[in-house]
């Protein structure tokens, strides 16, 4: 079956960078979707198809997919950011919904 | 305003069913795939199941086919979810979800989601 990978966690100071690996055999060729997730909260989407954000979504978000890797990066990072992100595809030759473990992003 | 309300949800005994419904609004129900994904306690998303717009279509996680069944009654704008033969693994919030994009298949781009409805499954 499909496997993504995402690494645990990510620590980032507010006003910078935060860049989120989300790892699949040949994912570049697949649409990658992210999710935030906060406890207590549904999951909002933040970027579909590997660089589209949703309306609502800050200009901050921004998504980019090639070869075996896709990122989500968060610019200037504010502490409303601090949440679980997770990356998604659609696995066609499976008909199924694939997430990644998720990432926990902590804002210092 | 897309919304989605889950219900259903409990405390249910392992080995027993339990029936999950979402209902749907502000948008056109009929024509979109719609999808239920869990969250166990502390754990991370895991998709449960897919159905296409006519219904015709079904997708399963491995976890699940056999004992779930998807399911829409697109007059009532309404999402099921059967759960049979429950089991303590399968305690989590159960979110119903829309795909962003209209048509026949499930796309699988979930664009909305709903707050939950928590399932506890006790021994």
């Amino acid at each position: 079956s499909y496997i993504l990978t995402q690494p645990p966690s990510v620590s980032v100071a507010p006003g910078q960078t935060a860049k989120i690996i989300c790892g699949g055999d040949n994912i570049g060729g697949k649409g990658v979707h992210w999710y935030q997730g906060r406890p207590g909260q549904a999951p909002v989407m933040v970027v579909y198809d590997d660089s589209n954000r949703p309306s609502g979504i800050p200009e901050r978000f921004s998504g980019s997919n090639s070869g075996d890797t896709a990122i989500l990066t968060i610019n200037r990072v504010e502490a409303g950011d601090e949440a679980d992100y997770y990356c998604q595809v659609w696995d066609g030759s499976r008909n199924r919904v694939v997430f990644g473990g998720g990432t926990k992003v902590t804002v210092l | 305003e897309v919304q989605l309300l889950e219900s259903g949800g409990g405390v249910i005994q392992s080995g027993g069913s339990l029936r999950l419904s979402c209902a749907a609004s502000g948008f056109f129900f009929n024509n979109y795939a719609m999808n239920w994904v869990r969250q166990a306690p502390g754990k991370g998303l895991e998709w449960v199941s897919s159905i296409s717009g006519t219904g015709g279509s079904t997708y399963y996680a491995d976890s699940v086919k056999g004992r779930f069944t998807i399911s829409r009654d697109n007059s009532g704008k309404t999402l099921y979810l059967n759960m049979n033969v429950l089991s303590a693994g399968d305690t989590a919030v159960y979110y119903c979800a829309k795909d962003l994009y209209g048509g026949s298949m499930v796309r699988g781009v979930l664009e909305f989601w709903g707050q939950g409805t928590l399932v506890t499954v006790s021994s």
